[in-house]
Formats: structure tokens, C-alpha cells, sequence
């Protein structure tokens, strides 16, 4: 059954560094997604893409978030300028319906 | 109100038994309804769509009251494996999930 992967499934980074999370959506999905999830709490949805733009974004998604589709496979969320509160799982999602998640990539911020 | 409510547990029930997660969800203008399964510090697995209908998969019923913006999940027959976290999620363009229903099932 094809799946959603992202990479890496752990990431730990400095404060105020950048960082990009990879994600490679179902070959044949047209929507695509990023979530957060802070250790304890829920899953909290960031953004929305289709057709190469976004399409809805949340208040957590920030001037320091941007998300982008380089080419045909890759979906990544670039954080600019890593905060504390950044630290959490990030989970991609796909579809055309239902949505499917990937494994997640979880963030540490030292 | 919150987007969507859950009881966040835990159901403690032995093997075998029958289980009901209720969740409630405060948008009327959701379209699409579904119940997840989160393991501990996994990614939400789709456990089923919600039809109005009602709809059965095995030992899962869902139900969706669109009049009372209620949603139901019935597990029969419990499983050790069926031990996860189980998350409500309305919408259509994007899901909004509440906190989960955690559910322990012992032998």
C-alpha cells in the first residue's frame, strides 16, 4: 500500500537555525499537509497545499514557516528561525480522501 | 467552545468487552468526518470515514449526528491491540482533531 515518508524521523537543531522537513506525498494525491504535534497535546493543523499554493494556513504558521514543492515528489516545511516552542512531531499528510499521514519527523530544539 | 471535544480517558476495559467514544464538534459546516488511532508518539492511522448512514468495518461502528454535531465510535470485542489513543476528526480541506479518547484494554 503506498505511503506518505518524510524525513528525517529526527531532527535536532540549535535555536535560530533553520530547519527543512521532507516529506514525499502519495504519487497520485493532490492535497497536502502539515501538522504539529507538542508532546502531551493534539494534533494541530499548519497548512493546506494544492496547486502549488497554499491554500489555508493556520496562526501557528508564521512569517517563519514556508512550505514548498521543488519538484514533483518532495513537500517540504522550512522553519526559519527554530524557537523553543518549535519542538514537537511534524506529520505530513496526503490525499485525495481520505487524508494519510506519514510517521513523522520529530523536532528538538536545544 | 472547542472545535471538537472528547472524553480524554482513560477507558480502562478487559478483553472482549464493548467500548463507545462520543465526540462532538462545534462546525456545522463540516462535510467530512473520521476516526483516527494514534499510538503512543506515532502518526494518526485512519481508522474509518464516518458516512450519516452509520457504517460498520469488523468489529468498528461509526455513527454521525449531524442535527446534535455528534459522532460516535462503538469497538466490539475488544483487543490488546486495539490500546491507542482514538481521535476524532471533522472536516474536509483539513481535519481538526480534538485531544483523543485514550483507551486501555487488559487481559
Amino acid at each position: 500500500e503506498p505511503e506518505v515518508t518524510q524525513t528525517p524521523s529526527h531532527q535536532v537543531t540549535q535555536m535560530g537555525q533553520e530547519v527543512i522537513l521532507r516529506c514525499v506525498p502519495i504519487s497520485n494525491h493532490l492535497y497536502f499537509y502539515w501538522y504539529r504535534q507538542i508532546l502531551g497535546q493534539k494534533v494541530e493543523f499548519l497548512v493546506s497545499f494544492y496547486n502549488n499554493e497554499i491554500s489555508e494556513k493556520s496562526e501557528i504558521f508564521d512569517d517563519q514557516f514556508s512550505v514548498e514543492r521543488p519538484d514533483g515528489s518532495n513537500f517540504t516545511l522550512k522553519i526559519r528561525s527554530t524557537k523553543l516552542e518549535d519542538s514537537a512531531m511534524y506529520f505530513c499528510a496526503s490525499r485525495n480522501q481520505p487524508q494519510h499521514f506519514g510517521d513523522g519527523t520529530r523536532l528538538s530544539i536545544l | 467552545r472547542k472545535e471538537v471535544e472528547q472524553d480524554p480517558g482513560p477507558f480502562n476495559v478487559p478483553e472482549g468487552a464493548t467500548v463507545a467514544f462520543n465526540c462532538t464538534y462545534s462546525n456545522s459546516a463540516s462535510q467530512s468526518f473520521f476516526w483516527y488511532r494514534q499510538d503512543c508518539r506515532k502518526e494518526p492511522k485512519l481508522l474509518m470515514s464516518v458516512y450519516s448512514s452509520g457504517n460498520e468495518d469488523g468489529r468498528f461502528t461509526a455513527q454521525l449526528n449531524r442535527a446534535s454535531q455528534y459522532i460516535s465510535l462503538l469497538i466490539r470485542d475488544s483487543k490488546l491491540s486495539d490500546s491507542a489513543t482514538y481521535l476524532c476528526a471533522p472536516g474536509f480541506q483539513k481535519l481538526v482533531f480534538g485531544t483523543g479518547t485514550r483507551l486501555l484494554v487488559s487481559p
